[in-house]
């Protein structure tokens, strides 16, 4: 089975610049996860949709990030304008919606905004 | 309230030893107790999970202990081996939703 895929593995660019971070789940996983990492901050929790619905954004740091999630197959992740502090591995997560079921993660992009 | 605590911060143990890292948490609705393990440019993974109904839960070398009225939870890696040098993460959820709340993280070193 394939896991969850995530592109691109690695993005550097310029301050300022749009960026874009894609997430396709598991399939049949009807709940996705979008977490920033970091050595001050450890994992965290930007936003998570179930049925493609968002359902709490409270994690997002501010308006220049949104995530969408079209269909049940793919999401995104945008930052626009993009700054330094945004410098991070993003990772995407996808389960079942049920307090017991685990989230599976993809192998994360790696940000660097110069 | 959301908080889970976890210690030490860094774990360097020889091999053959046993790992201990401990998580602890506030909120009494979380019913869900998953440990993941991350290596180096990868994803967590999941390593072993309990629910509260049980005070532990044993897979090969790896063990999750639960105390509930202590709301505390903690991993033992019996027989450590250089394999399994890696940052591990407690995490807890609750109710139907599966958002998890993570820990900080423990990078464990395991030495020959």
């Amino acid at each position: 089975d394939a896991g969850v895929i995530q592109s691109p593995r690695h993005e550097v660019t310029e301050m300022g610049q749009e960026v874009t971070l894609r997430c396709k789940p598991i399939s049949g996983h009807n709940s996705l996860f979008w977490y920033r990492q970091t050595m001050m901050r450890g994992l965290e929790l930007l936003i998570y949709f179930n049925n493609n619905v968002p359902i709490d954004d409270s994690g997002m740091p501010e308006d220049r990030f949104s995530a969408k999630m079209p269909n049940a197959s793919f999401s995104t992740l945008k930052i626009q304008p993009s700054e330094p502090r945004d410098s991070a591995v993003y990772f995407c997560a996808s389960s079942v919606w049920n307090s017991n079921q685990p989230q599976h993660f993809g192998d994360g992009t790696r940000l660097s905004i110069l | 309230q959301q908080q889970v605590k976890q210690s030490p911060q860094s774990l360097i143990v020889q091999k053959g030893g046993i790992s201990i890292i401990n998580c602890a948490y506030e909120n009494t609705a979380f019913d869900y107790f998953p440990w993941y393990q991350q290596f180096p440019g990868k994803g967590p993974a999941l390593l072993i999970a309990i629910r509260p109904d049980v005070s532990e839960k044993k897979e090969g070398r790896f063990t999750i202990s639960f105390n509930k009225s202590a709301k505390q939870f903690s991993l033992h890696i019996m027989d450590s081996q250089p394999g399994d040098s890696a940052t591990y993460f407690c995490a807890a959820s609750g109710g139907t939703a599966s958002k998890l709340t993570f820990g900080t993280g423990t990078r464990l070193q395991v030495t020959l």
